[in-house]
């Protein structure tokens, strides 16, 4: 398996802009994360999906952001108007639903917003 | 509210054991500790996790007390490439994902 796949792995956009990342879990998952990471703050769980619902979301830092999981092999993290305070490294990880503590995370999307 | 607490560094020399010890009021009763390690420009890694007392692999030990309330990763003889972020992460009563903040290990030739 290729593992955890995130797109795009860099984005560069202005302020006001909408964002979307992308991210694959991996096959046979039923549990997926969406983190942010920050020098300032280190690593927050925005949302968690199991089996394409969303579990808790209480992570998410306000309006702004939304998360979708369409199918069980496809995810979408969206700001919408991004701002620089946005700027991070967004990683997406999956897990089996049973072991969720044993999480697989993908390569990350570094998002600066100017 | 849970609370995982972690020392913000740690430095060791190469061959040495390494402990890192992190506090975890309030967590579930029933979840593991896990413990994962990250590089620069990468996503945290699985290393170990655990329920109580010890748990071994091919890379690391954990140990965790009958309360519970706290866990200690021990990496045995380290080398220069153990350098990294190291965090641990728990699940608490209400079954939120708990992480530390992290533990930066620098290991020294």
């Amino acid at each position: 398996d290729a593992g955890v796949i995130q797109s795009p792995r860099h984005e560069v956009t202005e302020m006001g802009q909408e964002v979307t990342l992308r991210c694959k879990p991996i096959s046979g998952h039923n549990s997926l994360f969406w983190y942010r990471q920050t020098m300032m703050r280190g690593l927050e769980l925005l949302i968690y999906f199991n089996n394409n619902v969303p579990i808790d979301d209480s992570g998410m830092p306000e309006d702004r952001f939304s998360a979708k999981m369409p199918n069980a092999s496809f995810s979408t993290l969206k700001i919408q108007p991004s701002e620089p305070r946005d700027s991070a490294v967004y990683f997406c990880a999956s897990s089996l639903a049973a072991d969720y503590n044993e999480q697989f995370f993908g390569p990350g999307t570094r998002l600066t917003v100017l | 509210l849970a609370k995982t607490t972690q020392p913000i560094s740690m430095d060791s020399y190469e061959g040495q054991e390494v402990n890192i010890t992190c506090s975890h009021n309030n967590i579930a009763t029933n979840d593991y500790i896990t413990w994962y390690q990250q590089f620069p420009s990468q996503g945290p890694r699985f290393i170990i996790q655990g329920y109580k007392t010890k748990v071994t692999n091919e890379v690391a030990s954990l140990f965790i007390p009958a309360d519970r309330k706290s866990s200690t990763l021990s990496l045995p003889r380290v080398s220069l490439s153990d350098t990294a972020v190291y965090y641990c992460l728990a699940g608490d009563s209400n079954y939120q994902l708990i992480w530390g903040a992290g533990t930066k290990l620098i290991i020294k030739p």
